[in-house]
């Protein structure tokens, strides 16, 4: 069946440019999540969203990110003006059920992300 | 594709041999603990999972161990594969967070 799926698998952007990732979750999927993924580390979480309810953006690094989900189903990762630092792979994940307990999340393959 | 964990713990192993590969987590309050393997330029893939209200867990060929009193998670695998290699990251999630918070991961070589 149809797994999480994300665009572009890469991305080059000069410094200064803005970017739009995007994730498809597996369908019917409540919960949505966007991790950060630096070289040799492991992912970092960023954003959560409970259907088209963005209920925890405490790991988003700075006021440069920005991501929506509009409809509950595709989400968008966006980035202004990109530094080097941003340079990473980003992850989404997706999960069947909301609320807080915890269940297995379903990753997508990930963009990476080169800022010239 | 890209690589992840360049600079990760390695442990390398006979194919055939178990592989015990440990983790350290961070929360004595979490109360869910998940394994993913990754493979360079793919996203985490599910392995096993375990409730804090367990202390062992078995699938197909991998057993999770937790050891609560040390904050210590372990996955074992039986009869490596060279299909097994790849970078293991141990996940926790602390009682009402959303989110997974992932151990530094460690590579695992598979040797023919």
């Amino acid at each position: 069946g149809a797994g999480v799926s994300q665009s572009p698998r890469y991305k080059v952007a000069k410094r200064g440019q803005d970017v739009a990732l995007r994730c498809d979750p597996i369908s019917g999927h409540v919960s949505l999540f966007w991790y950060q993924q630096a070289l040799g580390q492991g992912p970092e979480f960023l954003t959560y969203f409970q259907n088209e309810a963005q209920l925890d953006k405490s790991g988003l690094p700075s006021d440069r990110f920005f991501a929506e989900r509009p409809e509950g189903s595709v989400s968008t990762l966006k980035i202004q003006r990109t530094q080097q630092e941003d340079s990473a792979v980003y992850l989404c994940a997706s999960s069947l059920r909301g609320g807080v307990a915890a269940y297995e999340q379903y990753f997508g393959p990930g963009t990476r992300l080169t800022v010239t | 594709g890209e690589s992840v964990g360049l600079h990760l713990p390695t442990l390398s192993v006979q194919e055939g041999d178990n592989s015990i590969i440990n983790c350290a987590y961070s929360n004595s309050a979490s109360d869910y603990f998940i394994w993913y393997k990754q493979e360079s330029g793919k996203g985490p893939q599910f392995i096993i999972d375990i409730r804090s209200n367990m202390d062992k867990r078995q699938g197909q060929r991998v057993t999770v161990l937790l050891n609560k009193t040390v904050k210590h998670l372990s996955l074992q695998i039986a009869a490596t594969q060279p299909g097994d290699s790849a970078v293991y990251f141990c996940a926790e999630t602390p009682p009402g967070v959303y989110k997974y918070i992932f151990g530094t991961g460690t590579r695992l070589k598979v040797l023919a």
